[in-house]
């Protein structure tokens, strides 16, 4: 079965520091991939998208992610985190031929002053 | 914007108890999807719908039924509520056709606790 890894539990970064969350995915054709935000108490909310073509992809808080297939990865970057962002981020994918994501077990990002 | 809405926020309910959790989207997605979420095991599907009438199992089914007899609506059934489906569930829909790569749109989940 398709997997998705994302290897950080929990990651602390300071106010204004820049941002990477690690995502590694299993060898697939043509994997759709897709980066979620939760908020505590809140449903997941779409942060961006990769389907095909230009590998660094712009999503919206600010956020771009960048697909790399050598490396199976599609880790999520932010050049300076606010407190709000955080929250728990899940990446996920889809494979051709099937409609359901397979989710990673979520890294939660907590923000120090 | 795409709207789910999952009809309650937080319930309560009693072993063995039948539970209706209800998920309503307003964006004429055909696909509509049921997960739970619990600490350390992530978003697992439940089960999810492709069609009007059309329901498929995803990966834990057992004790769950679900029904969509409108293309709005998609309806989450605990049969006989038990304790260890104490969760946080989520639906979610996206557009296109069955075996599409569109987005999933989530509502804000519902925290259900069986006593």
């Amino acid at each position: 079965a398709q997997s998705v890894t994302q290897p950080d539990i929990h990651i602390t970064v300071s106010e204004g520091a820049s941002l990477e969350l690690r995502c590694n995915y299993s060898y697939g054709a043509t994997p759709y991939l897709f980066w979620y935000v939760q908020s505590p108490g809140q449903g997941l909310q779409l942060l961006l998208k990769y389907f095909s073509g230009d590998t660094l992809v712009q999503g919206i808080k600010g956020f771009e992610a960048e697909f790399k297939r050598s490396q199976s990865s599609f880790n999520l970057r932010k050049p300076s985190v606010h407190w709000s962002d955080a929250a728990e981020y899940f990446c996920a994918r889809i494979d051709s031929g099937y409609s359901t994501l397979t989710f990673g077990k979520g890294t939660m990002l907590l923000v120090s002053p | 914007d795409v709207k789910v809405t999952q009809s309650s926020r937080y319930l309560v309910k009693r072993t063995g108890e039948k539970v209706f959790l209800e998920c309503v989207q307003d964006m004429d997605h055909e696909n509509m999807f049921w997960y739970r979420q619990d600490p350390g095991l992530g978003l697992r599907l439940i089960y999810f719908s492709y069609d009007v009438k059309m329901k498929e199992k995803g990966d834990i089914p057992e004790g769950y039924s679900v029904s969509r007899e409108k293309k709005e609506r998609f309806s989450l059934i605990l049969e006989s509520a038990s304790t260890n489906q104490t969760s946080m569930y989520l639906c979610a829909s996206s557009g296109g056709q069955a075996y599409s790569n569109q987005p999933q749109h989530f509502g804000d989940g519902t925290r259900l606790s069986i006593l």
